[in-house]
């Protein structure tokens, strides 16, 4: 079946601008979480969403970034006024809610640049 | 927080049974382990999760001790294909914040 989307998968943008990355989960999966990941490091936890709701966003790095969920699918992270510091893969990955078992199931990520 | 430590990397030859343990001595009573492999440019992948004694499936075993505060990932015979990165996760699948810890790099040498 279907798996978790990312898009883009690539995106080179210059310092300042504002970019949108975008996260479509398993149907069905009511739990959405991002993360992002440095060249060579571990996954760095940035926000999660329950359903549009999102309890914790104490992983957001700083007012520059910011996370909407809607219709309980589609998430979009952006980042406005890009930094270089911002480079980096971000990963994001769904679980079904309800089930204490249930593992990530994780996109291939979108690789941002910035210049 | 991290709620788990592991071992920056580990090596190992082709053929070997390879085992990583992971300690999360703050385990919720809620909370299960899961492990994931992670390739470069791509997402982790789950290879297996339990909760406590031993699980096995087609890839790995899962050994967790009574008090579940560490948990033992064991690769049979890897390859040099098994080199990845693994992390180990506690967590209530979707009702929490998911923190991974710094993984473990495993090389595997022919």
């Amino acid at each position: 079946g279907a798996g978790v989307s990312q898009s883009p998968s690539n995106k080179v943008t210059e310092k300042g601008k504002d970019v949108e990355l975008r996260c479509d989960p398993i149907s069905g999966h009511t739990a959405l979480y991002w993360y992002r990941q440095s060249l060579g490091q571990g996954l760095e936890f940035l926000i999660y969403f329950q359903g549009n709701s999102a309890p914790d966003k104490s992983g957001l790095p700083s007012d520059r970034f910011s996370a909407e969920r809607t219709g309980g699918s589609v998430s979009t992270l952006t980042i406005q006024r890009t930094q270089q510091e911002d480079s980096a893969v971000y990963l994001c990955a769904s679980i079904a809610v309800g089930l204490s078992n249930s593992p990530l199931h994780f996109g291939n990520g979108t690789r941002l640049t910035v210049t | 927080l991290a709620k788990t430590t592991q071992p920056i990397s580990m090596d190992s030859y082709e053929g070997q049974e390879v085992n990583i343990t992971c300690s999360h001595n703050n385990i919720a009573t809620n909370d299960y382990i899961t492990w994931y492999q992670q390739f470069p440019s791509q997402g982790p992948r789950f290879i297996i999760q339990g909760y406590k004694t031993k699980v096995t499936n087609e890839v790995a075993s899962l050994f967790i001790p009574a008090d579940r505060k560490s948990s033992t990932l064991s690769l049979p015979r890897v390859s040099l294909s098994d080199t990845a990165v693994y992390y180990c996760l506690v967590g209530d699948g979707g009702n929490t914040p998911l923190v991974f810890g710094k993984g473990t790099r495993l090389s595997v040498i022919a």
